[in-house]
């Protein structure tokens, strides 16, 4: 089966650094994606792992262990506008040809208090 | 326009009406997913088309759901004899690749409410 979780909830203050964890258990693996989604609006994409490690990018990194089925995204310099939910979701392995859908987790409602 | 574009941005119907709800992704890209977002969760998903090929609908919670891309282009899914389940926001997403690396662009979604 595939199973993502997620914390529900999360709250920082402007200015902190927070960490948002995501552990899986899919049916193979091909990629973890973060999304961030203001409410009612469309998720955006903000980062990608495949391979152990760190992707920085910005006030933003990822860091994926594939052997731990583990995943956070860390925001540095917290801003209220990042006030948002943020989507973990992996890319279980190609059943055939053609690309894959994704699997979601729940999401992370964070909170940037001042 | 560059992104995705979903239309109507809100629907209202009553149980028993059909609806379709409209997608057009970003010009040239091959895949084309359509996902389906309950309040407080995350998207889960419904069909996959590669092109005018749909390749799986594994997602599609009964026969009442139905998508289409004739032209490989638009797509619609449609949602005949509603229920107050199907009560939700469907999100469409288009990607330029056919694998790895590049990301699914979402669409602001169709917010559909059963009455």
């Amino acid at each position: 089966g595939q199973n993502i979780d997620q914390p529900t909830e999360m709250t920082a203050t402007e200015g902190a650094i927070v960490q948002i964890n995501c552990t899986y258990q899919t049916s193979g693996f091909n990629g973890l994606f973060w999304y961030q989604q203001h409410a009612g609006e469309a998720p955006t994409f903000l980062s990608y792992n495949v391979l152990d490690g760190l992707e920085e990018k910005g006030r933003f990194s990822s860091f994926l262990s594939r052997s731990k089925g583990y995943s956070y995204l860390l925001l540095k310099e917290l801003q209220m506008k990042d006030s948002a939910s943020y989507l973990c979701a992996v890319r279980p392995r190609k059943k055939n040809s053609g690309n894959t859908p994704l699997v979601f987790g729940k999401g992370t409602r964070l909170s940037v208090i001042a | 326009g560059a992104g995705v574009s979903q239309s109507p941005r809100y629907k209202v119907a009553k149980r028993g009406q059909d609806v379709a709800l409209r997608c057009d992704p970003i010009s040239g890209h091959v895949s084309l997913f359509w996902y389906q977002q309950a309040l407080g969760q995350g998207p889960e998903f419904l069909t996959y088309f590669q092109n005018e090929a749909q390749l799986d609908k594994s997602g599609l919670p009964s026969d009442r759901f139905f998508a289409e891309r004739p032209e490989g282009s638009v797509s619609t899914l449609k949602i005949q004899r509603t229920q107050q389940e199907d009560s939700a926001v469907y999100l469409c997403a288009s990607s330029g690749d056919r694998g790895r690396g590049q990301p699914q662009h979402f669409g602001d979604g169709t917010r559909l409410s059963i009455l």
